[in-house]
């Protein structure tokens, strides 16, 4: 069965440092790679997505992705007491018919 | 303002009750999706229809219905609910089957 793994977190970060989530998936042959905002009680909301080894760059965001290693991480760069929120990884494997699949979430709280 | 809006936003409903969840996408996607989120579990994906054609039923109990008249519209038929489907039920579309999925603000539903 295809998983997504995430840590449940919370993960408490100061203000104005880096916060780094990170996903591990299961299935080798995943190629696309998404991450999502939640807010408490709001739908999630896509901040990025990646294809491709490698570092992409959004703002104060950066995913970075590691297809040998299996995992996907996302980086937050001076963070902001905006930014608490779960973060939602989501997979999908490179077949034409394999739906997404999420991961459970990380809660991420910046601490003023 | 998402592109994908459902209603209503909040449903207390009881155990004897029909009722139906709508969604409406305004970003020209051929694929939705019913998803329910209930609390500390993942994301589960319950139906997906493909240009109004249902591809995929997760599995779940009949007396969830859905309803796909036409790419841009879809339902959530609701009857003799149980107290555990308590949660938050998501819309979503996408371009195409499992290309980026967007999410609408969610109908909380409260089965008392």
């Amino acid at each position: 069965q295809k998983e997504v793994e995430q840590n449940s977190g919370p993960l408490s970060v100061p203000e104005g440092a880096i916060a780094s989530l990170n996903c591990t998936y299961s299935d080798r042959g995943s190629q696309s790679f998404f991450w999502y905002r939640q807010y408490s009680g709001k739908s999630p909301e896509l901040i990025m997505f990646i294809y491709s080894n490698g570092d992409k760059e959004d703002g104060r965001f950066t995913a970075q992705l590691n297809k040998a290693s299996q995992y996907v991480s996302l980086l937050i760069r001076d963070s902001q007491p905006s930014d608490s929120a779960t973060y939602l990884c989501a997979v999908k494997a490179g077949n034409r018919d394999d739906k997404i699949i999420f991961g459970k979430g990380t809660r991420l709280h910046i601490l003023p | 303002e998402t592109g994908v809006t459902q209603t209503p936003r909040h449903l207390v409903m009881g155990m004897t009750n029909k009722k139906s969840l709508k969604c409406e996408q305004h970003l020209g996607h051929n694929a939705m999706y019913w998803y329910k989120q209930s609390a500390k579990k993942p994301l589960e994906l319950m139906f997906v229809y493909n240009f109004k054609e249902q591809t995929e039923n997760n599995s779940v109990p009949s007396r969830f219905s859905p309803e796909c008249p036409n790419s841009s519209h879809l339902f959530l038929h609701l009857h003799t609910l149980q107290p555990e489907d308590s949660a938050l039920y998501l819309c979503a579309s996408s371009q195409g089957y499992s290309y980026t999925i967007y999410f609408g603000e969610g109908s909380w539903l409260t089965v008392v």
